[in-house]
């Protein structure tokens, strides 16, 4: 496709629940970034990767948190037994070059912990 | 860690008015993205910019590197141009958490 997709658009899950979200860069885009935005906040980075190395995880809030991008394009990010603060947007964005350039964001994924 | 500060939080204004939408920053820093957000939807990069002024269409975007400050307007304002627009700073260090990001300012331009 033309943009950065993401999927689900929204998601509700149980607590104690574990969640997978996919994100697709736009192809040939070497930076992908995870961010999480609170309802009213701005988007918090999460994690970082260039191609299929995951270079910075450091926005990670906990050990239930994982991403990977083992093929260097696709992209998903897993949330191990879901808890109620982590209902939030989940954006992805990539970038087609390692250094500082131009964010293509995607329409993010809505999680709703109950 | 940088901090990124926008104003006004909220900003209601009628069609056609000139909108100024300011951020500032406390580190140095190495470019500054202003992104549009529209309810439910994702996020637009608008411009990324070092230094000096960008314009494209009704939006220009400035910045002042010794001042530490960037500014957003918008001409002739509509109300598609409705959104949450936020700031962002990639710091001068670099690195992928380099990039900060403003809690934004939410517009409503009123027909």
């Amino acid at each position: 496709g033309a943009g950065v997709s993401q999927s689900p658009r929204y998601k509700v899950a149980k607590r104690g629940q574990d969640v997978a979200l996919r994100c697709d860069p736009i192809s040939g885009h070497v930076s992908l970034f995870w961010y999480q935005q609170a309802l009213g906040q701005g988007p918090e980075f999460l994690t970082y990767f260039q191609n299929e190395a995951q270079l910075d995880k450091s926005g990670l809030p906990s050990d239930r948190f994982f991403a990977e991008r083992p093929e260097g394009s696709v992209s998903t990010l897993k949330i191990q037994r879901t808890q109620q603060e982590d209902s939030a947007v989940y954006l992805c964005a990539s970038s087609l070059q390692a250094a500082v350039s131009k964010l293509f964001f995607g329409s993010g994924t809505q999680l709703s912990v109950l | 860690k940088n901090e990124v500060e926008q104003s006004p939080q909220n900003l209601t204004a009628q069609e056609g008015e000139f909108i100024t939408i300011n951020c500032s920053y406390s580190v140095g820093i190495s470019a500054l993205h202003w992104l549009q957000q529209h309810p439910g939807g994702g996020i637009v990069s608008l411009f990324m910019l070092s230094s000096g002024k960008k314009k494209h269409g009704r939006l220009i975007a400035t910045i002042n590197i010794q001042e530490k400050h960037s500014s957003l307007h918008i001409t002739a304002s509509h109300p598609r141009d409705s959104a949450v627009y936020i700031c962002a700073a990639t710091n001068s260090g670099g690195g992928a958490d380099g990039l900060t990001f403003g809690k934004g300012t939410h517009l409503i331009i009123q027909p």
